[in-house]
């Protein structure tokens, strides 16, 4: 597509439930990354897909995120048993090459209640 | 590790008045640094980036020079308009020979212009 795509833009979830959030990066694009925003922070990375490489899940917060990429295409990031602290803005990007010309996402605002 | 660290906001100023966001960084080996903006309710959008010292980046009068010195990447702009308000973030590429080339983020910077 014309550029990267996240589904739901916003998603309110009960404490305690499972959420899936979905992107659909540009076509072509070989590398893949999550990041967390939350009020008053940067952004903190999450996840990075690069290729067939293994995944890098140095900056996953908890065995409570788990993320995926099929088929080299879009990628679901899911997060078991929400805590209200899950509460953030989800961002999603991708490039041709790691770490050049990023092109984000608009994001889903995630809120745990 | 590597980290950036930016300037609190938030940034006041009146239209015309010159800008600047300062930004600083601890890397190992040569990082790219890079300045991303976000619009209100928009997504972050890539301003300018820098990929060697001495480089200097510029985008919609927006400018800022790669100092390995000082290691700084401060951004300057000579006269603001009120179409500039947005958050500004300053960001290191993890690219000194690492598996991941993830991008490393400042806090961000609050910019607010008023008329």
């Amino acid at each position: 597509g014309a550029g990267v795509s996240q589904s739901p833009s916003n998603k309110v979830t009960e404490k305690g439930k499972d959420v899936e959030l979905r992107c659909d990066p540009i076509s072509g694009h070989t590398a893949l990354y999550w990041y967390r925003q939350s009020l008053g922070q940067g952004l903190e990375f999450l996840i990075y897909f690069q290729g067939n490489s293994a995944p890098d899940k140095s900056g996953l917060p908890s065995d409570r995120f788990s993320a995926e990429r099929t088929g080299g295409s879009v990628s679901t990031l899911t997060i078991q048993r929400t805590q209200q602290e899950d509460s953030a803005v989800y961002l999603c990007a991708s490039s041709l090459v790691g770490g050049r010309g990023y092109t984000f996402g608009s994001g889903t605002r995630l809120t745990v209640v | 590790g590597n980290s950036v660290t930016q300037m609190e906001g938030p940034v006041t100023l009146s239209e015309e008045a010159f800008l600047t966001i300062n930004c600083t960084y601890t890397a190992t080996g040569y990082p790219s640094l890079f300045w991303y903006v976000q619009y209100p309710g928009e997504g972050l959008q890539l301003l300018l980036k820098a990929t060697k010292a001495d480089d200097k980046g510029s985008n919609k009068g927006f400018e800022a020079t790669y100092r390995k010195e000082t290691t700084s990447f401060h951004l300057e702009k000579g006269s603001v308009q009120v179409s500039d308000s947005a958050v500004y973030f300053c960001a290191l590429s993890d690219g000194s020979g690492g598996a991941t080339n993830k991008l490393i983020f400042g806090t961000g910077t609050l910019l607010a212009v008023q008329p």
